[in-house]
């Protein structure tokens, strides 16, 4: 089994709805972020959490919420979805006590806002 | 002006081929340094890290010269499963990657 999955794996969701895409791990990291990835555009944070109470805003978070249930559980929600945030998104995770600049990366979330 | 930024190719070259490629990176801060490689679409994966002195994984060098920021990848003897997009990756602290958009690599038979 993959240590990272992510879902939905593909959404279609029309402008105005509100969207969760979820993100769980079984590598044991306490760190974890969201990313999104558009063509021509390196990946680009949203928010990242260090722990369950440590939740902090990454370059782009605005239009977006995260919600870290529990260690192995990052969610990101979309509140009002745009067209603009049709993109590609990944969620990781890192261990600092191990390779602390590796982060290990989901299969992503392909999302289509119409 | 970007963080990092990367030729974004595609560098077409035929099996046995060598293939390089830079990026450049803007702040000189920069603690560390990667090359990530992304199969089409598909996630990211850490194929390794650059360190000053330069390194070698098998057929990969991996290159850095701080005082022009600039790192680099080589591949020698190119396989057809070397084939992917190759993210340069720096480190500005212990938690923050910034991701350059990408050199897309295309073996070809």
């Amino acid at each position: 089994d993959a240590d990272v999955t992510q879902t939905p794996r593909n959404r279609i969701t029309k402008t105005g709805k509100r969207i969760m895409l979820e993100c769980s791990q079984t590598k044991g990291h306490d760190r974890m972020y969201w990313y999104r990835q558009d063509p021509g555009l390196g990946l680009r944070l949203i928010y990242y959490s260090f722990d369950v109470k440590d939740i902090n805003k990454g370059e782009i978070s605005d239009g977006y919420s995260v919600s870290r249930q529990a260690q192995a559980k990052f969610s990101l929600s979309l509140e009002s979805a745009i067209p603009n945030q049709t993109a590609l998104y990944f969620c990781a995770t890192s261990d600092p006590g191990q390779r602390p600049y590796e982060q290990y990366f989901g299969p992503g979330t392909r999302l289509t806002v119409t | 002006r970007k963080e990092v930024e990367q030729d974004p190719g595609p560098f077409n070259v035929p099996e046995g081929a060598t293939v390089a490629f830079n990026c450049t990176y803007s702040n000189s801060a920069s603690q560390s340094f990667f090359w990530y490689r992304q199969d089409c679409r598909k996630e990211p994966k850490l194929l390794m890290s650059v360190y000053s002195s330069g390194n070698e994984d098998g057929r990969f060098t991996a290159q850095l010269n701080r005082a022009s920021q600039y790192i680099s990848l080589l591949i020698r003897d190119s396989k057809l499963s070397d084939s992917a997009t190759y993210l340069c990756v720096v480190n500005l602290n212990d938690y923050k990657l910034s991701f350059g958009a990408g050199t897309t690599v295309t073996v070809r038979a």
